[in-house]
């Protein structure tokens, strides 16, 4: 089973100020990795997959990077709806597998 | 507009059965992959198991293979989860999801789409 280990477990950060995320894979997950935000008690909503790739409706604010084992999801100017909590999901092999989350906090 | 509600959700003791529910709407169904994902209270993501849009491909979490069992019903626009010999570990809020594509295993295993989730607790 391949780890996702997400860094760092908690990021403070002030509106309109920049925020990246960090995700590894403890093998090659090619570019099979997705970004989901999740609110509290709410579900998690897609950002982006193909590691790059906004989804529907997803701001241009939000973007991700990387390949193989580093990926990065960087939120360029933070707005107030963005303080959540992030998670990466491995898709390159089964069983599919998720990071453990970082918590975006306000500063 | 995509549309997951699950149900089913509910007390039960160790040892004993339940099975979850997931009525589909706003999208054709029988085109896509289904999925089932669970987080535990004040935890993360954990995907439990996977069906592909004609049943002919599923896939288990090794926490929950052996115990639970993933089936659909296309005419009906549902999905299950029949889960047995539940644990205390098994208590989780229980996400009904959708793929992105028919199939899984093709590397097209992220979630586009989630219900809102029934609460599974697992206690004597």
């Amino acid at each position: 089973e391949i780890v996702m280990t997400q860094s760092p477990a908690t990021l403070s950060v002030s509106p309109g100020e920049r925020a990246t995320l960090s995700c590894r894979a403890s093998q090659s997950v090619s570019s099979n990795l997705a970004w989901y935000q999740q609110k509290p008690g709410q579900a998690p909503r897609l950002l982006i997959y193909g590691a790059s790739t906004r989804a529907t409706g997803i701001p241009a604010r939000f973007s991700g990077s990387g390949s193989g084992t580093e990926f990065t999801l960087t939120i360029s100017s933070l707005q107030s709806e963005d303080f959540a909590v992030y998670y990466c999901q491995q898709y390159n092999n089964w069983p599919v597998t998720f990071g453990q989350g970082t918590k975006l906090e306000i500063k | 507009e995509v549309q997951l509600v699950e149900s089913g959700g509910g007390l039960v003791q160790p040892g004993r059965s339940l099975r979850l529910s997931c009525a589909a709407s706003g999208f054709t169904f029988d085109d896509y992959a289904m999925h089932w994902v669970r987080q535990a209270p004040g935890k993360g993501l954990e995907w439990v198991s996977g069906i592909s849009w004609n049943s002919g491909s599923i896939g288990y979490a090794d926490s929950v293979k052996g115990r639970f069992t993933i089936s659909r019903d296309n005419a009906k626009n549902s999905l299950y989860l029949q889960m047995n010999s539940l644990r205390a570990e098994d208590t989780a809020l229980y996400y009904c999801a959708k793929g992105p594509s028919y199939d899984i295993l093709t590397g097209y295993d992220y979630i586009d789409y989630w219900g809102q989730g029934t609460l599974v607790t697992v206690s004597s």
